[in-house]
């Protein structure tokens, strides 16, 4: 149980492309799901915490205009990088809730990540 | 501010002999601790994880953790490591005081060797 899909697993795209990351949780509801970024070797950063139904929060230096971030179901949380640059290339991860409970006893469970590498 | 400092970046074992991961962690209320490995390429698998209760946990694969609120330590070990080990084990901290947000360590490399 407690699986979470994330979708493309790797994307190239040429500069100055939008690239939509899906993230879906295949056998519960989520209310939360987070969205993280890691650099090669490098543990992963908390981009955003995205709840249904309302809007995403960003964490701090985390341009929100850039990564778009929409949470219009209990299932599916998309990323969509804007306007991608070379630099924007990396590792993106989502994570997912269960809403069950105490949403604050419940663990994160993680897609298996999106390779985005910008040309 | 909530933190977590895993203060090996690489170790090395041989299948078989046994295996201790640390994890020091620094939160202002009680904290959620989890373990979580991931393998190249991929996302991260939740290996066990600690709200309250009893301070050994048993997690998934024969990893066991132990917290220590005295240390603020939440080290991961497992008595024989099998080659399939090998991977990147995350220690992570949350908890009332964050929401659901985890904080991360950097994250220890552990290679096998046979």
């Amino acid at each position: 149980g407690a699986v979470v899909s994330q979708h493309p697993s790797r994307v190239i795209c040429k500069s100055g492309t939008s690239v939509k990351i899906e993230c879906r949780s295949l056998d519960f509801q989520a209310t939360t799901m987070f969205w993280y970024r890691q650099f090669p070797k490098q543990s992963l950063m908390l981009m955003a915490t995205s709840n249904e139904g309302s809007k995403a929060t960003y964490e701090q230096g985390v341009e929100k205009d850039k990564f778009l971030i929409n949470h219009a179901s209990l299932t599916l949380s998309t990323l969509t990088v804007t306007s991608a640059h070379p630099e924007d290339s990396s590792f993106y991860i989502c994570s997912a809730i269960p809403y069950k409970g105490q949403p604050m006893n419940q663990p994160q469970h993680f897609g298996d990540g999106t390779r985005l590498s910008i040309l | 501010a909530q933190s977590v400092t895993q203060p090996d970046i690489h170790i090395t074992v041989s299948e078989g002999a046994s295996l201790e991961l640390r994890c020091n962690y620094s939160y202002g209320a009680t904290p959620y601790l989890f373990w979580y490995v991931q393998s190249p390429g991929q996302g991260l698998q939740l290996l066990l994880k600690y709200f309250s209760g009893d301070t050994l946990v048993q997690g998934i694969k024969g990893f066991e953790a132990e917290f220590k609120r005295s240390q603020s330590s939440f080290n991961l070990r497992k008595p024989s490591v099998h080659w399939s080990d090998a991977a990147e084990y995350f220690c992570a901290v949350g908890g009332t005081g964050g929401g659901n947000k985890l904080t991360f360590g950097t994250g220890t490399q552990l290679k096998v060797e046979l």
